[in-house]
């Protein structure tokens, strides 16, 4: 089976822009996680998607949103940049139920 | 509010040590808790303790749970260069696949 992938692996844009990050989960997964990870932080948790409908978030201002479609893939919107938003994005998904996530690789954002 | 520490942060062995990795959570509706190991890229699982009590183990690895004590240890022994890495501890919470992770213990094996 094919792990989670995530696109694009690394991003660098300037204050102020916007950025969209897709995760494609393990086939069969309906859940779909995101988190944050910075050195200073760790990882937090953003938001999770199961069956298109938003069922928990973390607590981020409004400028992140995310969205799944019918097929489980998940985007992850981040808009007016701010420097503090440079940072390893994480998902993962899960089968219903099981519990136990399975992370893509990330995508490493760095804002100038 | 929920919270997830883990002890020490940071730990720095020899190969052929064993090492003792904590980690102790306050959370509402706790439900298991998961263990992942972090190299340089994304976290890969190692352990779901749902059951107190039980030991789970892989290999050189092993973790329980107590949920008494609202707690849970990860063991290795025998560590070799290649253990080197973040070991991250999430409780589920809920029904819904909600996790609270913990900062981490950056666990150094020098050879």
């Amino acid at each position: 089976k094919a792990g989670v992938t995530q696109t694009p692996r690394y991003l660098i844009k300037t204050r102020g822009q916007q950025v969209t990050l897709s995760c494609s989960p393990i086939s069969g997964h309906r859940s779909v996680s995101w988190y944050q990870q910075t050195p200073g932080q760790g990882l937090q948790f953003l938001f999770e998607y199961f069956s298109e409908t938003q069922r928990n978030k973390g607590n981020f201002p409004g400028r992140f949103s995310g969205r799944q479609f019918s097929n489980s893939r998940s985007e992850m919107n981040v808009s007016t940049l701010e420097l503090g938003d440079s940072a390893l994005y994480l998902c993962a998904s899960s089968s219903p139920g099981v519990g136990e996530q399975y992370f893509g690789p990330g995508t490493r954002l760095t804002v100038t | 509010e929920d919270k997830v520490v883990q002890s020490p942060l940071s730990l720095v062995v020899h190969e052929g040590d064993t090492v003792t990795l904590n980690c102790s959570y306050e959370v509402t509706n706790f439900r298991s808790l998961l263990w992942y190991k972090q190299e340089k890229k994304a976290p890969t699982f190692l352990f779901m303790l749902t059951s107190s009590g039980i030991e789970k183990k892989s290999g050189r690895l092993s973790s329980i749970l107590d949920k008494k004590e609202l707690s849970s240890i990860l063991n290795i022994t025998a560590t070799q260069t290649g253990d080197s890495a973040i070991y991250l501890c999430a409780p589920i919470l809920g029904r819904n696949n909600d996790m609270r992770f913990g900062a981490g213990t950056r666990l150094t094996v020098k050879p």
